[in-house]
Parts: C-alpha cells; sequence; structure tokens
C-alpha cells in the first residue's frame, strides 16, 4: 500500500499554461509538505500545511498555491508556467508538525516546461 | 535560517569497504538530523536519524555521530553493498516544523563491485 502518493508521475507542458500536481496520504498525519528537487539533486520546502494552516516559503512566486481539500491531501497548483520551474516536485507528510517527526515523501512529479 | 554542508558531493568505494558522509550545520538551536537515501526514481526516505541529546546511533551496518560543540555529524556505512548505492541526503532541523528540514546538497554514493 502506498503511503505517500501522487500524480502524474510525468508532467511536460508549455510555458505559460497552468497545471496541477495531485498528492494523496492514507497515513492519517495532521502535517503535508511540498519540495522543491532542482536538476543538481537540492532539496528544497516549499510549502508546509497543517490543520488548515499554510506556511509558505518567502522565496516561493505567489504563481504556486498549495490547496487542501481535505487533510489527506495536498494538491500543488502552478500558474503561468516559467521554464526555471522545471524540477522534481515531492510531496511529503509528518505526523504533526514538528521538525521532529519523521517525513514520509512520495515518489516524486517531475516537471518540464518547454 | 539554518545552512546545511554536506560533502563529499560524489563518493566511490569498493564493495566491502566502508563510506562516510559528513555534514555541518548552523544553526545552534538544531536538535533533529536525519538522513535520507533516495534511489534513481524514487522519492527520499529516511534510513537513520539522530537528536541532539544522543552522540552516536546505530542500526545494522549503518551509523550515524553527532558533534554538537563542532556542528557536526556523519553518516558510516560498514560493509557496503551495491544496493547501498544512491543518493544520500543530510537534513537538520529545530524542532518548528513550519520551517520543513533544511538539506544538504546531497552525496552520489557508488559502490564499485
Amino acid at each position: 500500500d502506498t503511503a505517500v502518493s501522487q500524480t502524474p508521475k510525468y508532467l511536460v507542458t508549455q510555458m505559460g499554461n497552468d497545471k496541477s500536481i495531485k498528492c494523496e496520504q492514507n497515513l492519517g498525519h495532521d502535517t503535508m509538505y511540498w519540495y522543491k528537487q532542482d536538476s543538481k539533486k537540492f532539496l528544497k520546502i516549499m510549502f508546509s500545511y497543517n490543520n488548515k494552516e499554510l506556511i509558505i516559503n518567502e522565496t516561493v512566486p505567489n504563481r504556486f498555491s498549495p490547496k487542501s481539500p481535505d487533510k489527506a491531501h495536498l494538491n500543488l497548483h502552478i500558474n503561468s508556467l516559467e521554464l526555471g520551474d522545471s524540477a522534481v516536485y515531492f510531496c511529503a507528510s509528518s505526523l504533526r508538525l514538528a521538525g521532529t517527526d519523521t517525513q514520509y515523501f512520495g515518489p516524486g512529479t517531475r516537471l518540464t516546461v518547454l | 535560517g539554518e545552512n546545511v554542508e554536506q560533502h563529499p558531493s560524489t563518493l566511490s568505494v569498493q564493495e566491502g569497504d566502508s563510506a562516510v558522509i559528513k555534514c555541518t550545520y548552523s544553526d545552534s538551536a538544531s536538535n533533529y538530523f536525519p538522513w535520507y537515501k533516495q534511489e534513481l526514481g524514487k522519492g527520499p526516505q529516511l534510513i537513520i536519524d539522530i537528536r541532539s541529546n544522543v552522540g552516536e546511533k546505530k542500526d545494522q551496518r549503518i551509523a550515524v555521530t553527532l558533534n554538537k560543540t563542532a556542528k557536526h555529524f556523519s553518516l558510516h556505512i560498514t560493509e557496503t553493498q551495491p544496493e547501498d548505492s544512491a543518493v544520500y541526503f543530510c537534513a537538520a532541523s529545530t524542532g518548528g516544523g513550519a520551517d520543513g528540514l533544511t538539506f544538504g546538497k546531497g552525496t552520489h554514493l557508488i559502490i564499485q563491485p
């Protein structure tokens, strides 16, 4: 059984388009995250989402918006895609909003902007 | 904010030998230090972690050491096997979950047969 799942696994799109990536966790966790991994494998937090509270990393452009219909889902919507958005995006979850709780990562979504 | 430096970026060892990956962190308030393994095409997976009240932790062939005074921690893998080939990330956290984990830039570990 997959703990944290993401769809799609691959996403290829044109500059200027709007796209969404979906994430679901079946671990019963309260907190979910989005990370971006660039071409050099550097992993950086984008958002934390806990109990309807969104914590935004200030370096994330406002073209990126997470949406959570319920505690088990945290989707990432991206407007006006740019070439620099090409990366692998990982969803993760943890039991609580506590930096010492293990984070479980999804398999990633590779986004390519042409 | 926290800054985590990780070395080396690439490490090649012979099968059966040991591998050591080192990380330093900048924020003295950090108190949780996990290590993640990322295999090709997959998401990072926790392999071991250590908290600031512990100096060393072992789990079979894997061990992590922490020196709070020097603000560095290391991953040790003994008797390396082909399946150990992957990218390894160290991370640090102050315990405040809103900041997430601050990751090092990763070490590509290659096990030579």
